[in-house]
């Protein structure tokens, strides 16, 4: 069974610029998750979607940051100006109803100079 | 915030079992205690869950308390590469479909 997909690994830009980035989950899972994990911090959630219905964007910076999933499949996170705090790994993850359990992807490690 | 406190920092010899505490004093009735570990430069990778029975699976055992307000994970015959760091999670499952609160979880070192 293949894992979660993330794309880029890496991504280095300039502040006030904008990037995006890809997850693609584990096929039939409903539940796709994105995290930001902060140098020396445990992962924390910014959005959780449903199939294509956003279920938690509470930590979501919505003035800068993104996210879809269009089809219920995959989804991109965007931020838009990036700022230099915004710099660390994001991380996908999926779930299935049946599986209680969630996997991740490899993550994103963002820098922002 | 994090529900659990765990140690910032455990060592372990290789070929020896690694014993990783964590306590949860306020778990709730229909929480589950789960444990990921994340390896350097790696997503966080999925080990073991229970609500109050002891469970094992081909990576770990998780033991968990009787008034389930604390538990260890236990690897039996650790190696180099489960240097990581372990987080414990509580969890209501409800179906799934529950975000993870993760802390600072524990470093672990196994040595040579």
């Amino acid at each position: 069974e293949a894992g979660v997909a993330q794309s880029p690994r890496y991504k280095i830009i300039e502040k006030r610029q904008s990037v995006a980035f890809w997850c693609n989950p584990i096929s039939g899972h409903a539940t796709l998750y994105w995290y930001q994990q902060i140098l020396g911090q445990g992962p924390k959630l910014l959005i959780q979607f449903q199939n294509n219905g956003v279920v938690d964007d509470s930590q979501l910076p919505k003035d800068r940051f993104s996210a879809e999933r269009l089809k219920g499949v995959d989804s991109t996170l965007k931020i838009q100006p990036a700022k230099l705090e915004d710099s660390a790994v994001y991380l996908c993850a999926s779930e299935g109803y049946a599986t209680d359990t969630q996997y991740f992807g490899p993550g994103t490690r963002l820098t922002v100079l | 915030d994090a529900k659990t406190t765990q140690p910032p920092s455990m060592d372990c010899a290789e070929g020896r079992a690694a014993n990783l505490p964590c306590n949860h004093s306020t778990i709730s009735g229909n929480e589950y205690v789960y444990w990921y570990r994340q390896i350097h430069s790696q997503g966080p990778q999925y080990i073991i869950h229970g609500l109050k029975n002891n469970e094992t699976n081909e990576m770990a055992s998780l033991i968990i308390t009787e008034d389930r307000k604390s538990s260890t994970l236990i690897l039996p015959h650790a190696t180099l590469r489960d240097t990581a760091v372990y987080y414990c999670i509580v969890r209501a499952t409800q179906g799934g479909s529950e975000k993870l609160v993760f802390g600072k979880g524990t470093k672990l070192t196994v040595n040579p």
